[in-house]
């Protein structure tokens, strides 16, 4: 593994399905982050993390959950997935949280 | 509220000079970050700039004036490969990222 890695690619999901994305850095980066982008607007933070064991909230949590149970695992969880919920997830990490942050290849999640 | 702009779309000629602006409106200031994204692919850090002033670093440069909530990446000697999206990133005092829509570059020969 080098850098951030995110799976799946892509997902076609049925509304109504549990779905996780997973994330995982090699950096031995403290901070990781959550984005959704969607066409016309800027990326919006999900959750975030500044260290192991300590997780938050951005700007659009709701229907999300996450968890920080190691430095290098980060996964997103759709508890029950709506079709609102259908954009680009990108992963991110940063050695600390004021630092520029790396990000991963995304994911494209469409929820019919 | 918080607010960045950019603008939407710009086009430029190979070789040549393009300047992009961001203007923003944050409840707090911590620093301002470009990114460069490539369509279907992540973004890409650029630059950063938390003091008044150019900061330069090769084709690419970028400016901010704080007192006037202002920042641009200029790119120089543009090559075909610079059609991307530039993202315009604030940072607030909680050390959170407030992103612009993004300017999509399209270079023509």
């Amino acid at each position: 593994i080098a850098g951030i890695t995110q799976a799946p690619t892509s997902q076609i999901l049925a509304a109504g399905r549990r779905m996780t994305l997973r994330c995982t850095q090699d950096m031995r980066h403290n901070a990781m982050y959550w984005y959704r982008q969607d066409l016309g607007l800027g990326l919006r933070l999900i959750h975030y993390s500044n260290t192991a064991g300590t997780t938050g909230k951005g700007e659009v949590p709701d229907g999300y959950s996450v968890s920080r149970a190691n430095t290098d695992d980060f996964p997103l969880t759709l508890a029950s997935a709506v079709p609102s919920q259908t954009s680009v997830y990108f992963c991110a990490s940063s050695d600390r949280e004021y630092n520029e942050q790396f990000f991963g290849p995304g994911t494209r999640l469409t929820v019919l | 509220g918080q607010n960045i702009d950019q603008p939407t779309e710009m086009t430029a000629t190979e070789g040549a000079i393009v300047q992009i602006n961001c203007t923003y409106q944050t409840s707090g200031f911590n620093g301002l970050f470009w990114y460069q994204q490539h369509a279907g692919e992540a973004p890409t850090f650029l630059s950063y700039n938390v003091l008044d002033g150019l900061e330069e670093k090769g084709r690419f440069s970028s400016f901010l004036s704080r007192s006037k909530g202002y920042s641009y990446l200029l790119l120089k000697e543009l090559q075909m490969k610079d059609s991307a999206s530039y993202l315009c990133a604030v940072r607030d005092l909680n050390y959170q990222l407030i992103w612009g829509a993004g300017t999509k570059l399209i270079i023509k020969p």
